[in-house]
């Protein structure tokens, strides 16, 4: 059991725009920066977000985060076949003081 | 380039010990908080441990406290996890982690390739 919520399994088509969540509470997401990770099957996680909404050199601009109170969202706009890959957020825990993990959604593009 | 090399991994028996070690290069790597992150097959990620960049602190999960300790050598760009007392619970993939924003913020950059752990009789 995660501490952060994202539902298991995501799709869309390609074009389309696609909004993937992460639930947390006051002691995670409501006081610390939340981050998204992409990672391609068989591959090392890539981070594509960092501080809520900042994408790091070479993340396209298709790749979007927010935050508000305790949830968190990566948005993906002009969805591409290869965008298909497992979405993870992370964030530190003030309580457990340990960094956590979504469990992860899987992104499948139809 | 930026670049995490992991080695070390392998087939244990419950109860044993295994050292994890990952060598970087392309950065200045005493300025930097590092992490060993693991994810179980078939599973999510999972935090285990991070040391600061002059390896004073570090932090671990609860599950593996008091089992692992991780440590960093600046001088050879060298970052360690030692990990006794190992059980099934512990097989995954281990990746170590450049911390990117730095101070425990969770986000990480570069990954190395990750060591496969598998822990069985």
């Amino acid at each position: 059991q995660s501490v952060l919520t994202q539902a298991p399994s995501a799709s869309g088509t390609p074009g389309q725009r696609v909004t993937l969540s992460c639930s947390g509470s006051s002691s995670n997401i409501g006081r610390n920066t939340v981050n998204w990770y992409q990672q391609l099957p068989g591959t090392a996680p890539k981070l594509l977000i960092y501080s809520n909404h900042q994408r790091p050199s070479g993340v396209p601009d298709r790749f979007s985060g927010s935050k508000s109170g305790t949830s968190a969202s990566l948005a993906i706009s002009g969805l591409q076949s290869e965008d298909e890959a497992d979405y993870y957020c992370s964030t530190w825990d003030d309580s457990l003081t340990a960094v956590v993990f979504g469990g992860g959604t899987k992104l499948t593009v139809l | 380039q930026v670049q995490l090399v992991e080695s070390g991994g392998g087939l244990v028996k419950p109860g044993g010990s295994l050292r994890l070690s990952c060598a970087a290069s392309g950065f200045t790597f005493s300025d930097y908080y590092m992490s060993w992150i693991r994810q179980a097959p078939g599973k999510g990620l999972e935090w285990v441990s991070l040391i600061t960049n002059s390896g004073d602190f570090t932090k671990y999960e609860d599950s593996v406290r008091g089992r692992f300790t991780i440590s960093r050598d600046n001088a050879k760009n060298l970052l360690y996890l030692q990990m006794n007392s190992l059980t099934a619970e512990d097989t995954a993939v281990y990746y170590c982690a450049r911390d990117y924003m730095g101070g425990g913020s969770g986000s990480y950059r570069p990954w190395g390739q990750g060591t496969l752990v598998t822990v069985s009789s």
